[in-house]
């Protein structure tokens, strides 16, 4: 079957760095997401990863690895409205997005 | 960047009633747009699929008759919710895909979805 797996909360300090991982089991590959979603409101595209290695934009990077079925969002310089949940989705071989259950991401002062 | 409308953003109901949401692509056209429904502390969950003038694909589980989606032209898609019930109450999500068709480059660009509370 398909399977998105990130884990479900994890907490860090403002002004650090934080890197959330997830792994991936798809029917085929078409890349990865990332999204962000504050409480409330619908999510915002960050990146999309279909080869290996890192992406960077800005605080946020995001790597991935085919071979290992395997991405992470690293996020540097927190700030206090990084706060949120971070959606990773895979786009399988029929170009669907298989979601994960997404990262609550708790920053504190 | 793409941006993708709701309306209403927020609806409160009389159980029984219908009510139906408006989800629109303001700066491009989406052959394909997708209906996600997410209640509190839970993931997205995909509800259909919406492709321009052709029938809605629906995902296991979710009722065609309940939830009617038409999606008469590229810009636009609607989610009718009929007969709602309170268990209906939810937040609900539409999204719509740009780039090229079938290509991995496709992103999809989420409107800022519809609160329905059923009473």
């Amino acid at each position: 079957g398909q399977n998105i797996d990130q884990p479900t909360e994890m907490t860090a300090t403002e002004g650090a760095i934080v890197q959330i991982n997830c792994t991936y089991q798809t029917s085929g590959f078409n890349g990865l997401f990332w999204y962000q979603q504050h409480a409330g409101e619908a999510p915002t595209f960050l990146s999309y990863n279909v080869l290996d290695g890192l992406e960077e934009k800005g605080r946020f990077s995001s790597f991935l690895s085919r071979s290992k079925g395997y991405s992470y969002l690293l996020l540097k310089e927190l700030q206090m409205k990084d706060s949120a949940s971070y959606l990773c989705a895979g786009k399988d071989s029929n170009y669907q997005l298989i979601w994960g259950a997404g990262t609550k991401l708790i920053i504190k002062p | 960047g793409a941006v993708v409308s709701q309306h209403p953003s927020r609806v409160i109901c009389k159980s029984g009633t219908s009510v139906k949401i408006e989800c629109r692509s303001l700066d491009f056209q989406a052959t394909t747009m997708f209906w996600y429904r997410q209640f509190p502390k839970q993931s997205l969950m995909l509800m259909a699929t919406s492709n321009e003038g052709s029938k809605a694909t629906y995902e296991q589980g979710v009722e065609k008759d309940k939830f009617l989606i038409n999606h008469a032209s590229l810009t636009l898609s609607t989610l009718t919710v009929t007969s709602a019930h309170p268990e209906d109450s939810s937040f609900y999500i539409c999204s719509a895909k740009t780039g090229l068709a079938g290509g991995p480059e496709e992103t999809q660009y989420f409107g800022p979805g519809t609160r329905l509370l059923v009473l």
